[in-house]
């Protein structure tokens, strides 16, 4: 089974500043890798992912993520935080064999005025 | 519909009861899965269903729970006999396929069961 690593499970930024939230998996096939966003008493919404075609993949919101496979890792980084991107940010990773999508536990972000 | 849509968006019921959360996915989904989130917490794995049929039921923790989806669209999860460590936010997801080939999961908003 996959697992999912999102290290900080608080982040805290200041408007203007930039971004990185940190997300590692642990398959050794490439699997496909997503960003979630989810605010206060909401759904989770997809901000970008990766299925095995540029490496960099732009997202929604001026959010956009690297996939590194020499470090295993999809970090999602925005070079300007702004007061709207305040919420909590899961990392999910499936893979070629599973039935599922493997979350990790979630990072929160705050951005201070 | 244009989302995913579940019911009823709040739950509260008292330990022991039966409890039924009903998920009407995107038209035209073929695979539904149903997700358990506790507070602070990512979303844990319950079941996915490819059609009508359960293709992997490894997550429901217990027998107390049981999901169905008859023809394909609508489901169902079903909880016995509630407790209140059930209390969480049932979410359901649908993707066009199945999620080994890079579907991407869309989200409702979410069931929030509270057991007292």
């Amino acid at each position: 089974a996959q697992s999912v690593t999102q290290l900080g499970s608080h982040v805290s930024v200041s408007e203007g500043a930039l971004v990185l939230l940190r997300c590692n998996y642990s398959s050794s096939v490439p699997p496909y890798l997503f960003w979630y966003v989810q605010y206060p008493n909401q759904g989770l919404q997809l901000l970008l992912k990766y299925t095995s075609a540029a490496t960099l993949v732009k997202g929604i919101n001026g959010f956009e993520a690297e996939f590194k496979k020499s470090e295993t890792s999809f970090h999602l980084t925005k070079p300007s935080a702004h007061m709207s991107d305040a919420a909590e940010y899961f990392c999910a990773v499936s893979d070629l064999g599973g039935n599922q999508f493997y979350f990790g536990t979630g990072t929160s972000l705050t951005v201070i005025p | 519909g244009a989302g995913v849509s579940q019911t009823p968006s709040n739950k509260v019921t008292e330990k022991g009861k039966y409890v039924e959360l009903r998920c009407d996915p995107i038209s035209g989904h073929t695979a539904l899965y149903w997700y358990r989130q506790s507070l602070g917490q990512g979303p844990e794995f319950l079941i996915y269903f490819q059609g009508t049929g359960a293709a992997d039921d490894s997550g429901l923790p217990n027998d107390r729970f049981f999901a169905v989806r008859p023809e394909g669209s609508v489901s169902t999860l079903k909880i016995q006999r509630t407790e209140r460590g059930d209390s969480a936010v049932y979410l359901c997801a649908s993707s066009l396929g199945p999620p080994n080939s890079g579907n991407t999961i869309y989200f409702g908003e979410g069931s929030w069961l509270t057991v007292v």
